[in-house]
């Protein structure tokens, strides 16, 4: 079945400590995202790239990286930059403006 | 600015009666406008969207959406609601300024509580 998949599923980090969240998708599309979801505030945009080799910044990019060195993937980096890194982490893609499509989710707890 | 607004955090109904959760807009252009559901620790679902149209479009699970394009608002409905229609429900419009993309701007989210 077509579709994206997160992993891990729950992480728990130490203070100081870089993770790496995967995001991979098997649907071909073109575009993914990365935001980030707390209670009460929706959903924040952290990265999202249209293209292999080619990302932008979203709103709350600071203290995140990210890399599209292939079309199924792209992973998230929560830096130690961070200061408020816990939180519920959601991967999307889509063709083009057409809805997004979104993965389960992976949730981050800082220790 | 660009933004949506979920005026309400809860909205409660009674299982069988009509529901609505509301939504308004604010967008550069012509707005495309989305509704996704969230059950707990998942990740979003889609339900509806309108591009052009109609201005009452139909999704899955029974719902549907008025786009009032005076009004700026584009609010989800359902005839009547299920025990399991309970969630968190999300609006979203694209970033008039993304160009192609498919880049969304998310309400803050509405929970929906359905009572048997």
């Amino acid at each position: 079945d077509g579709g994206i998949t997160q992993s891990p599923k729950y992480l728990f980090r130490k203070e100081g400590q870089n993770v790496t969240l995967s995001c991979e998708q098997n649907l071909n599309h073109d575009a993914m995202y990365w935001y980030r979801q707390d209670p009460g505030q929706g959903l924040r945009l952290i990265y999202y790239s249209q293209i292999v080799n080619d990302f932008q910044k979203g709103d709350i990019a600071e203290g995140y990286s990210v890399s599209r060195e292939k079309k199924e993937s792209f992973p998230l980096t929560v830096t130690s930059a961070q200061k408020n890194p816990t939180a519920f982490y959601l991967c999307a893609s889509s063709i083009g403006p057409g809805e997004l499509f979104f993965g389960e989710g992976s949730r981050l707890t800082v220790l | 600015a660009q933004s949506v607004a979920q005026p309400e955090d809860q909205v409660n109904v009674a299982e069988g009666n009509p529901l609505t959760v509301k939504c308004t807009y604010s967008v550069s252009g012509n707005p495309y406008l989305f509704w996704y559901v969230q059950y707990p620790n998942r990740g979003l679902q889609f339900l509806l969207k309108y591009i052009t149209g109609d201005n009452l479009v139909k999704g899955s699970y029974g719902f549907e959406a008025e786009f009032n394009k005076s009004q700026t608002s584009f609010h989800l409905k359902k005839p009547s609601a299920l025990v399991s229609d309970s969630a968190l429900y999300f609006c979203a419009v694209r970033d008039g300024r993304s160009g192609n993309t498919g880049k969304l701007i998310f309400g803050q989210g509405t929970t929906l509580q359905v009572k048997p």
